[in-house]
């Protein structure tokens, strides 16, 4: 089965630092995800990637998906307290649209 | 819009007794999912549906059982509570599955299984 690797798992960073977070995948990725969610809510939709090499933004968040397909990043430019919460990455499950796998998340913690 | 909401928020119940969680979404969407998340393992589809009336397994279906009699809810059940099944429990819903459409979720059922 496709399985997601997050790293790290947890992030504390000081606020205004910049952070990545990764999502490894061991399978080819058709369509990738990525999710926000704050302690005891639900998740919020980020992003999609689908093809190789895309490369997408939202204020101040980017995802990459690399070239082959197996792997996307998330960086966050100039954190903010507002940045922390867990982040998921989120796949298609190969073979089945309807099936969906998430990574174990990234708890992000900003220090102001 | 209220989106995607989820009833109850909070629950404990003792190992053997019933109970459903009822996910309700406002935006006309076809598919339906409910997932389950534990610590260090993420999200994990339990059951979903791809239309009024019908439903599949997801990866972990055993345990649960769902119905979508009407195409803006969708039940999970739990006919015999087991400690196993203590999680946190979210349904989403997506106007359709492809590989473009995003999943909205709802904030969430805290189950305890004592």
């Amino acid at each position: 089965s496709q399985e997601l690797e997050q790293s790290p798992q947890s992030l504390i960073v000081q606020e205004g630092k910049n952070l990545t977070i990764n999502c490894t995948s061991s399978k080819t990725l058709y369509g990738l995800y990525w999710y926000k969610q704050k302690y005891g809510e639900g998740l919020i939709f980020l992003m999609m990637l689908q093809k190789g090499g895309e490369e997408k933004s939202h204020e101040k968040i980017t995802a990459k998906l690399d070239e082959k397909k197996q792997q996307s990043s998330l960086h966050i430019t100039a954190s903010q307290p507002s940045h922390a919460g867990i982040y998921l990455c989120g796949a298609d499950k190969v073979g089945n649209n309807n099936d969906m796998r998430f990574g174990a998340g990234t708890r992000l913690t900003v220090k102001p | 819009n209220a989106g995607v909401t989820q009833t109850p928020k909070f629950r404990v119940l003792k190992t053997g007794q019933s109970m459903t969680l009822l996910c309700a979404q406002d935006m006309n969407h076809e598919y339906m999912y409910w997932y389950r998340q534990d610590p260090g393992m993420g999200l994990r589809l339990i059951h979903y549906s791809v239309g009024e009336g019908t439903t599949a397994k997801g990866e972990v279906p055993d345990g649960y059982n769902v119905s979508r009699l009407k195409k803006q809810n969708f039940l999970l059940g739990l006919e015999s509570a087991a400690p196993s099944q203590t999680s946190v429990y979210f349904c989403a819903s997506s106007y359709a599955r492809v590989r473009t459409d995003t999943q909205y979720f709802g904030p969430g059922t805290r189950l305890t299984v004592l």
